[in-house]
């Protein structure tokens, strides 16, 4: 069984870098037909896809956002990462991270989201 | 990008009485190579992440009971809830993954 575990600071300072981790357990992050994304949820409102590394390595952004995010991953650690720099109240939201499958559906195993609020 | 969106806001149905949510893409979502429909549906309950219910249009997630139908092609699709019960209530989305980036819905509440 896929589990996925979202870490990192609970608080950011605007204008700084919010720094996460994906942790993955029951699979690898370099193999198979996957690709490992992030996903966020401002309170109440919907949700915001940020981008994706897949198993071979390459990274796909969501353009909005796209001078500001980096998506990184560490195979040893079997871990993803999302940086997301120059951050402001509008970033403020649970932040997810879930598998895709290549041939099959986008998002079928999510970590259970960290809450990130940009504040001074 | 793809615009995703969703009708109705909120809806209101009895226990046992059938949920009708409609979801619409543009431009659409058909990838004519395979003859699949890059649409997925998940349902949300307070406090935890999304659960995917529906993908390929129509395809049910393994576990996922069968009252939960996905229908649809092209540019509009519809997930059918065919006998609610208490524990289907939560905001429903749909999603493109036609092309990056993805995008959702903005939801559906449903309620009893």
């Amino acid at each position: 069984q896929v589990q996925l575990q979202e870490s990192g600071p609970g608080q950011v300072k605007p204008s700084q870098t919010l720094s996460l981790t994906c942790t993955v357990s029951g699979g690898s992050i370099s193999s198979g037909d996957y690709y490992w994304n992030w996903i966020r949820q401002p309170a109440g409102k919907g949700l915001e896809w940020l981008g994706r590394i897949y198993s071979s390595g390459s990274i796909g952004y969501n353009p909005s956002l796209r001078s500001r995010v980096t998506i990184s991953r560490d195979t040893s650690k079997n871990q993803f990462s999302l940086n997301l720099n120059s951050v402001t109240a509008a970033d403020t939201a649970v932040y997810y991270c879930a598998r895709g499958n290549t041939y099959g559906p986008p998002h079928d195993y999510w970590g259970q989201g960290t809450l990130v609020t940009v504040s001074s | 990008d793809f615009v995703v969106t969703q009708s109705p806001d909120s809806l209101a149905v009895s226990l046992g009485e059938r949920a009708t949510i409609n979801c619409k893409s543009s431009p659409g979502v058909l990838y004519d190579s395979n003859n699949k429909n890059y649409l997925a549906w998940y349902q949300q309950k307070p406090g935890q992440p999304p659960k995917l219910l529906i993908y390929w249009a129509s395809t049910r997630e393994s576990g996922v009971p069968d009252r939960f139908s996905g229908s649809g092609s092209g540019t509009d699709f519809t997930l059918t809830i065919s006998s609610l019960q208490a524990e289907d209530v939560a905001v429903y989305y749909c999603q493109q993954y036609y092309s990056i980036p993805f995008t959702f819905g903005p939801g559906t509440k449903v309620d009893i």
